[in-house]
Formats: C-alpha cells, sequence, structure tokens
C-alpha cells in the first residue's frame, strides 16, 4: 500500500517568500502532524490535523500555518520565509496515538 | 512537560558487536514509546513501539523494553550489521489527548565492516 506522500522534495527560497508543502497520508489514516528537524533543534512538532480541525499545535510563530482537506491530505504554509526556517520537514500520519505513526521522506526546504 | 533523553554522542562500533542505545523519559500518565530509524536523505521509519509497562518491542533484531521502574525503552541489537548505520530516535506519545511526538535528540550509529 501506497505510503506518506510529500511534495515537493526539495525546495529552495528567498527569504521574505512564503511556501506551501504537500503531504498525502496513508489511505484510512485521517490523523496527520508535522514535525520540522533541523541539526541543532532536532525533531520539533509543529501541528497536527485530524478530520480538518487543527488538534494540537507545538511552539512556533504564527507564520507557520497548515490546513486539511475532507480526503485527509494536508498542507503546510510558512509566510515570510526567515533563514532559520530552512529544514527538513517532515509529514507524519497515524490511525491512532497507539497504533504508531507513518512518516514520509520529507522535504528539505533551504531559504537563501 | 514530556520529554524523551538519549545518550550523547555518536555510536561507533564493528561488524557483529552489541548494539545498546540508552533512552528515558519523563511523562504523566503512561506514554506509548517508540523507536525510529532515519537513514540518510530519508524521513523517519517506525522500528518498533511498546504500548504499557512490561511490554517488549522487536524487530529485524532489535528489542527495546519499556520499564516503567526506571522510567526507560532502552534499545538493543545483539548482532550489529553495516546495513544498521542509520540515526535512531527515540520518541514517546502521551495519549492524554494529545497526538503528538516528542524526540530524543537521536543517536548515529555507524557499524565498521
Amino acid at each position: 500500500k501506497a505510503g506518506v506522500t510529500q511534495t515537493p522534495r526539495y525546495l529552495i527560497k528567498t527569504r521574505g517568500q512564503q511556501v506551501t508543502l504537500s503531504c498525502s497520508p496513508i489511505s484510512g489514516h485521517r490523523s496527520v502532524s508535522w514535525y520540522q528537524q533541523t541539526p541543532g533543534q532536532g525533531l520539533q512538532f509543529l501541528f497536527e490535523y485530524f478530520s480538518e480541525t487543527q488538534r494540537n499545535k507545538g511552539n512556533f510563530p504564527g507564520r507557520f500555518s497548515g490546513r486539511q482537506f475532507s480526503n485527509s491530505r494536508s498542507e503546510m504554509n510558512v509566510s515570510t520565509l526567515e533563514l532559520g526556517d530552512s529544514a527538513l520537514y517532515l509529514c507524519a500520519s497515524s490511525r491512532t496515538e497507539n497504533y504508531g505513526y507513518t512518516f514520509g521522506s520529507g522535504t528539505r526546504l533551504t531559504v537563501v | 512537560g514530556d520529554s524523551v533523553t538519549q545518550m550523547e554522542g555518536p555510536v561507533t562500533l564493528s561488524e557483529e558487536a552489541f548494539l545498546t542505545i540508552n533512552c528515558t523519559y519523563t511523562a504523566t500518565g503512561y506514554p506509548s514509546l517508540f523507536w525510529y530509524v532515519q537513514y540518510p536523505g530519508e524521513g523517519l521509519q517506525l522500528l518498533l513501539k511498546a504500548t504499557k509497562a512490561d511490554d517488549k518491542g522487536s524487530n529485524k533484531g532489535f528489542e527495546a523494553t519499556y520499564r516503567k521502574e526506571t522510567t526507560s525503552f532502552h534499545l538493543e541489537k545483539g548482532s550489529v550489521q553495516v546495513s544498521d548505520s542509520a540515526v535512531y530516535f527515540c520518541a514517546l506519545s502521551d495519549r492524554q489527548g494529545n497526538n503528538r511526538l516528542a524526540f530524543g535528540k537521536g543517536n548515529q550509529v555507524v557499524v565498521i565492516p
């Protein structure tokens, strides 16, 4: 069965621009979470969506936002990009928290 | 808040050696515990999990036991291979309605032939 699909794999953006990343979860998974991975801060939780509603949010500024569509696909948006936003952005989907989370391969965002 | 602590620094060992990566956690309630592995240029893969005290998760020769009394979930493998070279992350989910993972910093494992 298909895994979690993230697009694009790589992005290069300029400071001040905005970016939208996409995530298609495994079929039947209604929960989609986003994480930011950097060498300095490690893996940090951004937000989680379930049935088109944001259920949890991490400690990130309002420039980071997301949404989930009725087919469970999710997007995250980062506005007014800063150099420090350069990171690997990972999406994960799950049925329940106890079941385990399946991660996509990530989108590597570079801000120049 | 909930947190996970992994031992500092990379781990370098020879093929067929015994691997241990320590993981301890702090959480209210009874979290679910996970080990994830990340190969270069890829996302995270779930390696094993345990959802209650004394559960043992196992997969591909790796094992970890949920120890509530020591709040630990150490990862072990009896005989590593070069293909086990990767970064290993310990994580917890608090199951208190917060469907999020808290990760440790990760350990780079390098297996030398």
